[in-house]
C-alpha cells in the first residue's frame, strides 16, 4: 500500500533564506506526484505537478524535483517570503491503486519577517 | 471563472439527521473526488468519480454516499452523521487523461461540519 511521508511537520524559517520540503513514498510506480499549498482553513492550491517521466518541474520561485527510484520529491523555494507561509502536501497517483491519489500529512511552514 | 464550489461552507448538525454536502465543477472535468481532512491524519479520499454514473469507494467510504447524475455536480450525502464524521471536506474535480488517471486536481474551498 502506498505511503506517503512529509518530514519535517513543521518548519519556521526567517525570510529569505531559501528551503527545501521533502516528500518520501514507498511505491515507485506512481503517475505523478502534486505539490499543493493550503492555507489555514482554505482549499487545496496546485503548485506544481510533476509526471512519472519528468525530473522536476518550475514555477517562479518554486522548483519541484523528483527521483522515482529513491521513492523522493523535493519542493524547493527560494527567496522565501512571509506570504509563503502555509501547509505544504505532497500528493502521488499510483499506477496501480485505481486512480486513488494518495496524500502526504504536509509541512507547516512559517516564515519569519 | 474556472471553480469548484461547495456548499455549505459551514455546517452544524445533529447525530442521525440527513446531509447533503453539494460540489459543483465548470470546467467539464471528468473526474470528481471528495476528501476529508483530520487533524494528524491528513486528507484521506471517501469517494470519487471516473465520469456520470461512474463511481467507487475511496479509502475511507463507510457512512457516506455519492451520486454523479450529472458531470458538474457531485454531491456527498451523510444519511445518519456521526460525531466522528466532524471533519473538514474538499470536493476536487480533475480532467481524464486517454490514460485514465488523474491529473491536475482542483479543489473547493471546503466545508466544515460538526456533528453534535
Amino acid at each position: 500500500k502506498q505511503e506517503v511521508t512529509q518530514i519535517p511537520a513543521a518548519l519556521s524559517v526567517p525570510e529569505g533564506e531559501n528551503l527545501v520540503l521533502n516528500c518520501s513514498f514507498t511505491d515507485s510506480a506512481i503517475y505523478n506526484l502534486q505539490w499543493f499549498r493550503q492555507d489555514p482553513g482554505k482549499g487545496l492550491t496546485s503548485l506544481l505537478l510533476i509526471q512519472s517521466s519528468q525530473r522536476e518541474q518550475t514555477s517562479g520561485r518554486l522548483n519541484a524535483s523528483l527521483d522515482k527510484s529513491s521513492g523522493r520529491s523535493t519542493l524547493y523555494i527560494a527567496a522565501s517570503q512571509p506570504g509563503d507561509s502555509a501547509t505544504y502536501l505532497c500528493a502521488v497517483v499510483t499506477l496501480n491503486r485505481d486512480d486513488k491519489i494518495i496524500f502526504g500529512k504536509g509541512t507547516r511552514l512559517h516564515i519569519l519577517p | 471563472e474556472a471553480q469548484v464550489t461547495q456548499n455549505p461552507r459551514y455546517l452544524i448538525t445533529v447525530t442521525g439527521k440527513k446531509l447533503t454536502v453539494t460540489c459543483s465543477q465548470n470546467m467539464n472535468h471528468e473526474y470528481m473526488s471528495w476528501y476529508r481532512q483530520d487533524p494528524g491524519l491528513g486528507l484521506r479520499q471517501i469517494y470519487y468519480s471516473m465520469n456520470v454514473e461512474v463511481t467507487d469507494k475511496g479509502d475511507v467510504p463507510e457512512g457516506y454516499k455519492v451520486s454523479r447524475k450529472e458531470k458538474r455536480n457531485f454531491p456527498l450525502i451523510l444519511e445518519s452523521p456521526s460525531p466522528n464524521q466532524t471533519s473538514l471536506y474538499f470536493c476536487a474535480s480533475s480532467p481524464l487523461p486517454l490514460a485514465g488517471l488523474t491529473d491536475t486536481q482542483y479543489f473547493g474551498p471546503g466545508t466544515r461540519l460538526t456533528v453534535l
